[in-house]
């Protein structure tokens, strides 16, 4: 099974500050790396796929980059809805997806 | 955009089984299938299966093979997941998602159910 670490678990930050998720796989995933905002008591929610490009309705504060194992998300400049938990997810073979890392406000 | 609504909480007791419906606002958006994936307390998601909502075929994690299956009932739009044997440890919020995908570019699963919570208790 490919497993995917993300980076760090928790991160305390204010609104306005650039942010930066890592997420990494256990073997190469190609661009094959999705990921997801979830907000306490709700469905995670699509911000990421194929691992830069853009859901529709996703704020362009909202970026990704990376291939092979090593991924990011960056928010550029945090907002108040943004404090929530962001999980990785990869699809190069089946589904696996990160612990998440829970972004609280400082 | 499709709306994927599911069937609502369960308590179960351990060994009992569960059966959780989503129901697609529209199935022919379903091209790509529909997967189940849930999320013990506290931790992140876990992938369950993937079901083809025209042809049925299907591919299960490992760890729930011969516990898990998923089925479709076309004349309702609706996808079903049974877990079987359940123990203390399958507690957790149930998501279905539609799954999406593009040559070269992947799979992604947009848009989840509202998540259904099931407990397995004594």
């Amino acid at each position: 099974d490919i497993q995917m670490t993300q980076s760090p678990s928790s991160l305390s930050a204010s609104v306005g500050d650039r942010v930066t998720i890592t997420c990494r796989a256990s073997q190469k995933i190609d661009i094959y790396l999705n990921w997801y905002q979830q907000k306490p008591g709700k469905a995670p929610e699509l911000l990421i796929y194929s691992a830069s490009t853009l859901q529709s309705g996703v704020p362009s504060r909202f970026s990704g980059s990376g291939s092979g194992t090593d991924f990011t998300l960056t928010i550029s400049s945090l907002q108040p809805e943004d404090f929530a938990t962001y999980y990785c997810q990869q699809t190069y073979t089946f589904y696996t997806f990160g612990q998440g890392t829970k972004l609280e406000i400082k | 955009q499709v709306q994927l609504v599911q069937s609502g909480p369960e308590v179960k007791k351990p060994g009992a089984s569960v059966k959780v419906s989503c129901k697609a606002s529209d199935y022919r958006s379903l091209r790509y299938g529909v997967t189940w994936v849930r999320q013990a307390p506290g931790q992140g998601p876990e992938w369950m299966g993937w079901i083809s909502a025209y042809s049925g075929d299907t591919n299960y994690a490992q760890r729930l093979q011969g516990r898990v299956t998923i089925t479709t009932e076309t004349s309702t739009s609706t996808v079903y997941m049974e877990l079987r044997s359940l123990r203390s440890d399958d507690t957790a919020v149930y998501y279905c998602a539609r799954v999406l995908e593009v040559p070269a570019h992947g799979r992604w699963f947009d848009p989840w159910g509202q998540g259904t919570l099931v407990i397995v208790s004594p």
